[in-house]
C-alpha cells in the first residue's frame, strides 16, 4: 500500500510570491489535513478536507487555502509569501473519524 | 480551541531508565489522545492513542495514561534505549474530523 505522498520536497520563493503544494493519501482515505511545523510552534493545523469539502479549519490567515479532488488528492495554496512562512509543511490523511494521521514526508518551504 | 500543553521541553534519561512525558488539554470535548514519533528529518508516525473511554493503555515498553477529570494525558516509556531518542508530540481531537491540535513537542535523548 503506497504512503502518503507530498510534492515537492523542497520549495524556495521570495516573499509576495505564491506557491502550492500537493498531496496524494493513502487510497482508500478521504480526509486530508494539513499541519504547519515550525521549531518553535511544533505542529500547527491548518484545516482539513473530507470527500472535497472543508471539514475543519485552524486558525491561519486567509493566504493558506486549499481544496480537494474527487480521489482526495488535495492541494495547499498559500499566497502573498511572507518570510514567517518558512516551514515544513505536513500533510495527513485518515479516515472519517479520528484514528491514525498517517503522515507525508512533508515540503519544505523555504521564504527569502 | 483546544490548547495543548506538553511537558517537559527537552529529557535526557540513561539506558534503562523510565521517561515520562505529561500534557494537558482544555477542551472538555476532546476525546482521542494519540503520541508521535519524529525522528530526525522523518515524519511523525504513532506509537501509541488512547480514547476518552479507557484510562490506560499499554503496548510493550509503551503506555500511556488519561485522566479526564484533570484534563491530562501521560506517555511512559519503560526500559529505554537508544533508538528510543526522537521528538515525542502528544496531541489532542474531538469526534468531528481529523483535526488534532499537537502540543510543542518532547525532544528525548537517551544516553548509552
Amino acid at each position: 500500500k503506497a504512503g502518503v505522498t507530498q510534492t515537492p520536497r523542497y520549495l524556495i520563493k521570495t516573499r509576495g510570491q505564491q506557491v502550492t503544494l500537493s498531496c496524494s493519501p493513502i487510497s482508500g482515505h478521504r480526509s486530508v489535513s494539513w499541519y504547519q511545523q515550525t521549531p518553535g510552534q511544533g505542529l500547527q493545523f491548518l484545516f482539513e478536507y473530507f470527500s472535497e469539502t472543508q471539514r475543519n479549519k485552524g486558525n491561519f490567515p486567509g493566504r493558506f487555502s486549499g481544496r480537494q479532488f474527487s480521489n482526495s488528492r488535495s492541494e495547499m495554496n498559500v499566497s502573498t509569501l511572507e518570510l514567517g512562512d518558512s516551514a515544513l509543511y505536513l500533510c495527513a490523511s485518515g479516515n472519517s473519524r479520528p484514528t491514525e494521521a498517517f503522515f507525508g514526508q512533508g515540503t519544505r518551504l523555504t521564504v527569502v | 480551541g483546544e490548547n495543548v500543553e506538553q511537558h517537559p521541553s527537552t529529557l535526557s534519561v540513561q539506558e534503562g531508565d523510565s521517561a515520562v512525558i505529561k500534557c494537558t488539554y482544555s477542551d472538555s470535548a476532546s476525546n482521542y489522545f494519540p503520541w508521535y514519533k519524529q525522528e530526525l528529518g522523518k515524519r511523525p508516525q504513532l506509537i501509541i492513542d488512547i480514547r476518552s473511554n479507557v484510562g490506560e493503555k499499554k503496548d510493550q515498553r509503551i503506555a500511556v495514561t488519561l485522566n479526564k477529570t484533570a484534563k491530562h494525558f501521560s506517555l511512559h516509556i519503560t526500559e529505554t534505549q537508544p533508538e528510543d531518542s526522537a521528538v515525542y508530540f502528544c496531541a489532542a481531537s474531538r469526534d468531528t474530523g481529523n483535526q488534532f491540535y499537537f502540543g510543542t513537542g518532547t525532544s528525548l535523548t537517551v544516553i548509552p
